[in-house]
């Protein structure tokens, strides 16, 4: 069974510096990838999504990760945290062609501090 | 366009009671589907309908039921609710269009806050 793994449900950063929130998948088959953004009393919304194109993935404000089949992680990387980056994220899974259903990690709420 | 619009935005149940949370979206999006939002616990899948008259269960279906008679509309009955029913539910859906690649991008509801004594 496929499954998602977020380590770290509150992570905190200054402002300026790297934000780093880690996802690990565990999938038989090659997986679709998503990380998901959800700020204060909204729905989520797409930040970027990994389709097998290409291992490093961009997203929107700034965003990016790297798909890394041998350590079967999903991480997502910001070179410098803004204020606006607060909010909680989320690591979603698909496991491709044949099965409608995602699975979802269990959040990391980003604190960005002055 | 209003993408996808679940009604109400909160609602305050006592135990035993029903109720039916809406979800309705306008881009005639196939799939759609129910998660429930519980702290630590992240999304979880409740049920899920790839079109009108074809409904499957998620990750926990217990207490819940759903049907889909048109395209737009995907409601979710509690019939008779309970304590750990207490949650936001997010109702989101997207095209199948793009199945082939797997790559489906879900549109997401605002939520509702259900609370049940």
């Amino acid at each position: 069974a496929q499954s998602v793994t977020q380590l770290g449900s509150h992570v905190s950063v200054s402002e300026g510096a790297l934000v780093l929130l880690r996802c690990n998948y565990s999938s038989s088959v090659p997986p679709y990838l998503f990380w998901y953004v959800q700020y204060p009393n909204q729905g989520l919304q797409l930040l970027l999504k990994y389709t097998s194109a290409a291992t490093l993935v961009k997203g929107i404000n700034g965003f990016e990760a790297e798909f890394k089949k041998s350590e079967t992680s999903f991480h997502l990387t910001k070179p410098s945290a803004h204020m606006s980056d607060a909010a909680e994220y989320f690591c979603a899974v698909r496991r491709g062609p044949g099965t409608y259903k995602y699975i979802f990690g269990t959040g990391t709420r980003l604190k960005v501090l002055a | 366009n209003a993408g996808v619009t679940q009604t109400p935005k909160f609602q305050v149940l006592k135990t035993g009671q029903s109720m039916t949370l809406q979800c309705a979206q306008d881009m005639n999006h196939e799939y759609m589907s129910w998660y429930r939002q519980d702290p630590g616990m992240g999304l979880r899948l409740i049920h899920y309908s790839v079109g009108a008259g074809i409904t499957d269960q998620g990750e926990v279906p217990n207490g819940y039921n759903v049907s889909r008679s048109t395209t737009e509309d995907f409601p979710l009955r509690l019939l008779s609710a309970a304590p750990s029913q207490t949650s936001v539910y997010f109702c989101a859906s997207s095209y199948l269009g793009q199945y082939s690649s797997g790559a489906n991008v879900l549109t997401f509801g605002a939520g509702s806050r259900l609370t049940v004594l």
